[in-house]
C-alpha cells in the first residue's frame, strides 16, 4: 500500500527561526512529489519534485528530493507569522492517483 | 488562472439523507479528485476520475459514489449520510499526463446530524 509520512505533526517556532519539514514515502510507480501550503481551506501549490538532488527554491522556501532514501524536505528560513499553516506533502503515483500525508501544522509566533 | 468551484461552503444534513457535492473546473482538465480532510488524518482520497465516465476508488470509497458525465463536473454522492461522514470535503483537478500539479476548490464543510 502506498504511504506518505510527514514529521513532525506540529511545530511551534519563533519568528526568524529556520524550520525543516520532513516527508517520507513508500510508493509504487513514483512520478512526482508535491508540496502544498494550506492556510484556510484550499491548499495552494508550492513545489513539484521529480529528480533527486535538485533543489527547488522560492523566496525563503526550498525543497529537495532524495529518491534513493525515499524522502523530501521542505525548508523555511527566517520564518514569519504568515508562514503559519498546514504543510502537505503528496506523491503522484501509478494510475494517476495522488496520495497525501497527514500534514505538518506550523505555528510561527512573534 | 484555473478555477475549481465547489457548490457549497457549508452544508448541514440529517442522517440517512442523500447528499450531492458538486465540483466544476474551468480548464478542461482530465483528472478530478475528491478528498476528505479530518484533523490528524490529513487528506484522504475517496475517488478520482481520469476521464469522462471513468472513475477509480481511492483509499476510503465506502459509503460514497461519484459521477462524471461531463469533463468539467465531478460529483460526490453520499447515498445515505452518516455522522462519521461529517468532514471537510475538497475537490481537485489537474491536466493529467505529465502535468502533475493539482488545483483545489475551497472545500465544503459537511455536518451530518
Amino acid at each position: 500500500e502506498d504511504k506518505v509520512v510527514q514529521s513532525p505533526l506540529s511545530l511551534v517556532v519563533h519568528e526568524g527561526d529556520t524550520v525543516t519539514l520532513n516527508c517520507s514515502y513508500e510508493v509504487t510507480n513514483f512520478r512526482s512529489l508535491l508540496w502544498y501550503k494550506q492556510e484556510k481551506k484550499a491548499p495552494t501549490f508550492l513545489f513539484m519534485l521529480t529528480s533527486s538532488g535538485i533543489e527547488k527554491k522560492s523566496g525563503r522556501l526550498s525543497s529537495i528530493l532524495d529518491k534513493k532514501e525515499l524522502f523530501s524536505i521542505l525548508n523555511i528560513t527566517a520564518t514569519q507569522t504568515g508562514d503559519s499553516a498546514i504543510y502537505l506533502c503528496a506523491f503522484s503515483g501509478g494510475y494517476q492517483k495522488v496520495t497525501f500525508g497527514t500534514g505538518t501544522k506550523l505555528q510561527v509566533i512573534p | 488562472d484555473v478555477k475549481v468551484t465547489q457548490s457549497s461552503r457549508y452544508l448541514v444534513k440529517r442522517t440517512g439523507e442523500k447528499v450531492f457535492l458538486e465540483c466544476v473546473q474551468d480548464m478542461d482538465h482530465e483528472n478530478m479528485f475528491w478528498y476528505r480532510q479530518d484533523p490528524g488524518l490529513g487528506l484522504r482520497l475517496i475517488y478520482f476520475s481520469y476521464d469522462v465516465k471513468m472513475k477509480e476508488k481511492g483509499d476510503i470509497p465506502e459509503g460514497y459514489s461519484v459521477s462524471r458525465e461531463k469533463k468539467e463536473r465531478f460529483s460526490l454522492i453520499l447515498e445515505s449520510a452518516s455522522t462519521n461522514q461529517t468532514s471537510m470535503y475538497l475537490c481537485a483537478s489537474r491536466q493529467g499526463g505529465n502535468n502533475e500539479k493539482l488545483f483545489f476548490g475551497s472545500g465544503t464543510q459537511l455536518s451530518v446530524l
